[in-house]
């Protein structure tokens, strides 16, 4: 079965401060892989998107990593302001199309002054 | 929101009564779909469609039934709602192509009691 594992489940961080987020999955076969960012009563944004040949991608503050042979992503948020305040998913798509994805439970992120 | 509206964005609804959720775009995108929210779970495919008339079941079908008799509607029907139903209820659409965005409304909390 396609699974992603994400941690730590939730965090606190200060204003200013880094953080990164963990995501791991056994998804196959694998085609990209996705972050997206949802506000407390609101859908799912987009973040990334890297397929299997991108190791690296950014999007303003937010840089995510992917390692394909030991199947790990990660998520750094730099200098984190009060808006990163969020939970950030990781989906893996095992496919074409978008039928086909597979979604973390999310990591939970709090910024507080 | 990429020109998703999903409505209606908050409903109460008695155990089994039938239930209509619609989803409209503005985007002209061919495939949408349908996804629940749940406390403990990540995002889980309902129902997709990849054109008119043209629809398929995602891993949660049972209990819910799809229309889309035209491009930019997509409707989801509980067809006598049960309060496992309860959730957080989301609508995606993209392109067509092996890696392509998908874009999320901003949801519609359904409560069965």
């Amino acid at each position: 079965k396609n699974q992603v594992e994400q941690s730590p489940q939730s965090l606190i961080i200060l204003e200013g401060k880094n953080c990164t987020l963990q995501c791991n999955y056994t998804v196959s076969p694998f085609s990209n892989l996705r972050w997206y960012k949802q506000d407390t009563g609101r859908g799912p944004v987009s973040l990334t998107i890297m397929t299997f040949s991108e190791n690296t991608k950014s999007n303003g503050r937010y840089t995510a990593t992917l390692d394909a042979d030991t199947k790990q992503s990660s998520l750094h948020i730099t200098a984190s302001q009060l808006s990163d305040s969020a939970s950030y998913i990781c989906v893996v798509s095992a496919g074409y199309g978008n039928n086909r994805l597979a979604f973390g439970k999310g990591n939970q992120v709090v910024v507080i002054p | 929101d990429a020109g998703i509206t999903q409505s209606p964005r908050h409903k109460v609804t008695e155990t089994g009564t039938p239930v209509t959720l619609r989803c409209h775009q503005t985007e002209n995108h061919r495939y949408m779909y349908w996804y629940r929210q749940d406390p403990g779970h990540g995002l889980r495919l309902i129902h997709y469609s990849y054109g008119v008339k043209d629809t398929d079941k995602g891993e949660v079908s049972d209990g819910y039934s799809v229309s889309r008799s035209k491009t930019e509607d997509f409707l989801l029907t509980l067809e006598s709602a049960t309060s496992s139903q309860t959730s957080v209820y989301f609508c995606a659409i993209s392109e067509g192509g092996a890696v392509t965005e998908a874009f999320f409304g901003q949801g519609t909390r359904l409560t069965v009691v």
